[in-house]
C-alpha cells in the first residue's frame, strides 16, 4: 500500500463525452504525476504538477488536461473522448525537495470508451 | 523513448534468486537507474533505485557495473507472488518523468 488513492477504479464512457479522475498523494507528497496505460504496454507520461502548476508534460494533445488542489490532490480530465484514450490511468506522488524523488503510484483508474 | 533493454521474458523456480538484468548503455552521470514491478492490472510498485553504488533493502538488491552500462536486479527467494512484469528505468536526477520500456516479464515457477 502507497496512500495514493484513485477514484473511481473503473468507468465506461461513450465517444465524446468528458472524464474526470482524481487522486490522492500520499502524506507529506506535493507533486503529482499521472500516466496512461494502453493495454500490453507500458504506462506513458501524461504530466505532472507541483505547486498547482503543470510540471512537465508528455506527447499528449491539450485535450488532456490537469489540475492539482492546494492539499496536493489532482484531477485529470479527457474531453472529447477517443477510442484509443481506453487504457489504465495511473498517478503518482512523490515529495519534490530538489531532484530524483521516488514516485509512488496508485492502484489506477480503468477507462473504457465506447 | 525508454533508454533501456530488458529481456521480453524469464523464468525463476520458486525459492531460487530472480536475477533480472537490464542495458543501458547511453546513461549519463546524473541520471539513476530505477526498478518498478507491476502485477497484472495493478499500479507500478518502487522496488529500488540506485546512482553507481549497490543497493540493497527489504525487497531486492541492485548490482550496478563500475561503467554503469548496466544492472541487474536480484530477487533472492523468489516467490509465486514476485510474477509480475518489471522494469528499468533510467532516469534524470532532476526529471519529472518516468520512461518506461516494455520491461521483463518474470513468471515464478512452483
Amino acid at each position: 500500500e502507497t496512500g495514493v488513492t484513485q477514484s473511481p477504479t473503473h468507468l465506461i464512457k461513450t465517444r465524446g463525452q468528458q472524464v474526470t479522475l482524481r487522486c490522492s498523494s500520499q502524506s507529506g507528497h506535493n507533486t503529482v504525476s499521472w500516466y496512461q496505460q494502453a493495454l500490453g504496454q507500458g504506462p506513458q507520461f501524461i504530466f505532472q504538477y507541483y505547486r498547482e502548476e503543470e510540471n512537465g508534460r508528455g506527447n499528449f494533445p491539450p485535450r488532456f488536461s490537469g489540475l492539482q488542489f492546494p492539499n496536493y490532490s489532482s484531477e485529470l480530465n479527457v474531453n472529447a473522448l477517443e477510442l484509443d484514450d481506453s487504457a489504465l490511468y495511473l498517478c503518482a506522488s512523490s515529495r519534490t525537495t530538489g531532484g530524483g524523488e521516488t514516485q509512488y503510484f496508485g492502484p489506477g483508474t480503468r477507462l473504457l470508451v465506447l | 523513448d525508454a533508454k533501456t533493454t530488458q529481456p521480453p521474458s524469464m523464468d525463476c523456480a520458486e525459492g531460487r534468486a530472480a536475477n533480472l538484468p537490464c542495458n543501458h548503455s547511453t546513461i549519463s552521470g546524473n541520471e539513476y537507474v530505477y526498478w518498478y514491478r507491476q502485477i497484472h492490472s495493478q499500479g507500478p510498485q518502487y522496488i529500488i533505485h540506485g546512482l553507481k553504488n549497490n543497493e540493497t533493502n527489504e525487497m531486492a538488491s541492485l548490482i550496478i557495473t563500475e561503467d554503469r552500462k548496466s544492472s541487474t536486479l536480484i530477487l533472492p527467494h523468489a516467490t509465486l507472488r514476485d510474477t509480475a512484469v518489471y522494469y528499468c528505468i533510467v532516469r534524470e536526477t532532476s526529471g519529472s518523468r518516468l520512461t518506461f520500456g516494455e520491461g521483463t516479464q518474470l513468471t515464478v515457477n512452483p
